[in-house]
Parts: structure tokens; C-alpha cells; sequence
């Protein structure tokens, strides 16, 4: 079975920029999440889809935005970048939210 | 909303010394719970999780958890530790029902295994 996978695996932008991060779900799986994942801390949950829609929102301003295809795959998109946001953003996926998620390796981003 | 403290930010051992990792968590109804290790520059990975059933989880490459709902810990240990083990550790729990089972983490636990 394939894994989870990110990409860009690093990227670096410009303050009020927009950014589009990628995942593809490990097959089989249905719902995928987003984290933040600043140095030092543990991840920070963004968002969740399930089955092309959104069922769970952290403590996110709506600049972060998502979207979940019919495959299952996913994007995460940034918008007005700020030097804050400068972090691993991390996707997991699972089956329904069951039985553990699996991760993928993360997008560094660097906003200068 | 659930919480999770990891109490430990920095622990350092040496090779063979017994680990012992705390976790807390706070959530008013039924969770799941779950360690997860990051080594050097890799993915998360997950060690082991409880859902239900024996308290007493046992995990990959020896670790192993006890969950006592009495205290809200979920502690993470290993008999004797490898230099290979040197990694951060992160407990998390999702609420165990309803449709947005997000993972709640703790802030981490770098560990460090001097050989």
C-alpha cells in the first residue's frame, strides 16, 4: 500500500503571498486532515474533509482553506501569507477518522 | 475541546536506562489515544494507540503505554532504551465518537539516548 504524500517538500514565499499545498491520501483512505506544525511544538490541527467536505475546523482564520477531490487526494491553500505561518504543514489521512492516521513527511514553508 | 500535557520537554538517557514518558489529557467523554514518534528529519509515526479493552498497550520496537482513566494518563514506557531511539515522541487523543476526530497533540518530549 502507498503511503501519504506531500509536495513541495520545501517551498519559500514572500509575505501576502498565496501558497497551495499538496497531499495524496494512502489508498483505501476517505478523510484527510491538515496540521501546522511549528519548530517546537506539536502539530496544530487545521482542518478535516471527509468524503470532498469539511466536518472539523481548529482555531484557523478562514486565509486557510482546503479542498478534497474525488480521489481522495487534497490541496491546503494559504492565502495573504504571513511570517507567522512559517511552519511544517503536515497531512494525515485515515479510513473515516478510525483507527489511526497516517502521515505523510510535510511541506516546510518559509515565509520571508 | 481536549487537551493533552506532556509534562517532560527534554528528557536525556543513557543506552539500557528504563523511559518513562508522561501524558495527560483532558476531555469530558471517551477518547482515543495514541503516541506517535518523529525521528531526526522523518514523518510521524505512530508507536502504538488505545482505543478500547486492556489498558496496557503494547507497541513497535518494544514501547509500550498504560491507560489509567482514573488519572487521564496515558504514559509512555520502554525497559531499556537504544541510541536508535533518540526522536521526539508526541501523545495525542481524538474524541473515540462523532464525525470530526481531529488528533489533539502535546507538545512533545525530545528524547536524547547517549551510547
Amino acid at each position: 500500500e502507498t503511503g501519504v504524500t506531500q509536495s513541495p517538500t520545501h517551498l519559500i514565499k514572500t509575505r501576502g503571498q498565496q501558497v497551495t499545498l499538496r497531499c495524496s491520501s494512502q489508498s483505501g483512505h476517505n478523510t484527510v486532515s491538515w496540521y501546522q506544525q511549528a519548530l517546537g511544538q506539536g502539530p496544530q490541527f487545521i482542518f478535516q474533509y471527509y468524503r470532498e467536505e469539511e466536518n472539523g475546523r481548529g482555531n484557523f482564520p478562514p486565509r486557510f482553506s482546503g479542498l478534497q477531490f474525488p480521489n481522495y487526494s487534497s490541496e491546503l491553500n494559504v492565502n495573504a501569507l504571513e511570517l507567522d505561518d512559517s511552519a511544517l504543514y503536515l497531512c494525515a489521512s485515515s479510513l473515516g477518522g478510525i483507527g489511526g492516521y497516517t502521515f505523510g513527511s510535510g511541506t516546510r514553508l518559509t515565509v520571508v | 475541546a481536549q487537551s493533552v500535557s506532556q509534562h517532560n520537554h527534554h528528557v536525556i538517557l543513557s543506552e539500557a536506562a528504563s523511559l518513562e514518558l508522561g501524558c495527560n489529557y483532558s476531555y469530558g467523554g471517551t477518547v482515543n489515544l495514541f503516541w506517535y514518534v518523529q525521528y531526526p528529519g522523518q514523518h510521524l509515526q505512530l508507536l502504538l494507540k488505545y482505543f478500547s479493552g486492556d489498558p496496557l498497550v503494547k507497541g513497535i520496537k518494544g514501547f509500550e503505554a498504560e491507560f489509567i482513566k482514573s488519572k487521564f494518563s496515558f504514559n509512555l514506557r520502554k525497559p531499556s532504551v537504544q541510541w536508535s531511539d533518540t526522536a521526539e515522541y508526541f501523545c495525542a487523543v481524538t474524541p473515540s465518537s462523532g464525525s470530526a476526530r481531529q488528533l489533539t497533540f502535546g507538545s512533545g518530549t525530545q528524547l536524547t539516548v547517549l551510547p
